[in-house]
């Protein structure tokens, strides 16, 4: 079945450090793939979104390439900031299926 | 536009108490979806209502029912309580077919002794 891997956290920066946080994927279709945020106390947030292969999705300074050839789907931030500290979760649904499959989620705590 | 919304926001129950959690959506929404979030498993499909009047299972379905009460709302109920279903539940919808993408409701932190 259809299944996504997340790098397995919490990831610790200083402010203004380079994020990445690697996201692969397994599915039959040709599947949407999101970022989702979750702040403390609170629901997930559509961070970003690609729907078909070499799609970037961008917000807030965040960004991911849907990368086919490798299944993959990962965020980066060139200069992160204390507010950024969340758990981020990347998910996909696959075409005609109206279901989300989420990772695990990658704790991010960033320091001043 | 209050987008999803949750009640309660949080619940302790007893081993075999019986619970109602609500959700509504006034984004006209036609898919509607409850999930539990436990530390280290994501979040993981419960039921899930494609349109009104359809309900089906999703990954963890046991335990609990929902009910598609109309368009906006869409309710799970915890029939007979354990100390599993601790847990923080999530209300999401959709009104997108083709790429799903979903809105979250604040969730319900759910505790059962």
């Amino acid at each position: 079945g259809d299944s996504v891997t997340q790098m397995e956290g919490p990831v610790t920066l200083s402010e203004e450090a380079f994020l990445t946080i690697n996201c692969t994927y397994t599915a039959t279709g040709y599947p949407s793939l999101f970022w989702y945020v979750q702040y403390p106390g609170e629901g997930l947030q559509l961070l970003l979104k690609a729907t078909k292969a070499d799609d970037k999705g961008s917000n807030k300074g965040f960004e991911a390439t849907y990368r086919k050839e490798t299944t993959s789907f990962h965020l980066e931030k060139g200069s992160v900031q204390v507010s950024d500290s969340a758990v981020y979760f990347c998910a996909l649904s696959d075409q005609g299926f109206q279901k989300l499959v989420f990772g695990t989620g990658t704790r991010l705590l960033v320091s001043p | 536009n209050a987008g999803v919304t949750q009640t309660p926001k949080f619940q302790v129950l007893k081993t075999g108490q019986s619970m109602t959690l609500q959700c509504a959506q006034d984004m006209n929404h036609n898919s509607m979806y409850w999930y539990r979030q436990d530390p280290g498993m994501g979040l993981r499909l419960i039921y899930y209502s494609a349109s009104e009047g359809t309900t089906d299972k999703g990954e963890v379905p046991n335990g609990y029912n929902v009910s598609r009460l109309n368009k906006r709302e869409f309710s799970l109920r915890l029939e007979s309580a354990a100390p599993s279903q601790t847990s923080v539940y999530f209300c999401a919808s959709s009104g997108d077919p083709n790429y799903n993408e979903q809105f979250f409701g604040p969730g319900t932190r759910l505790t059962v002794l």
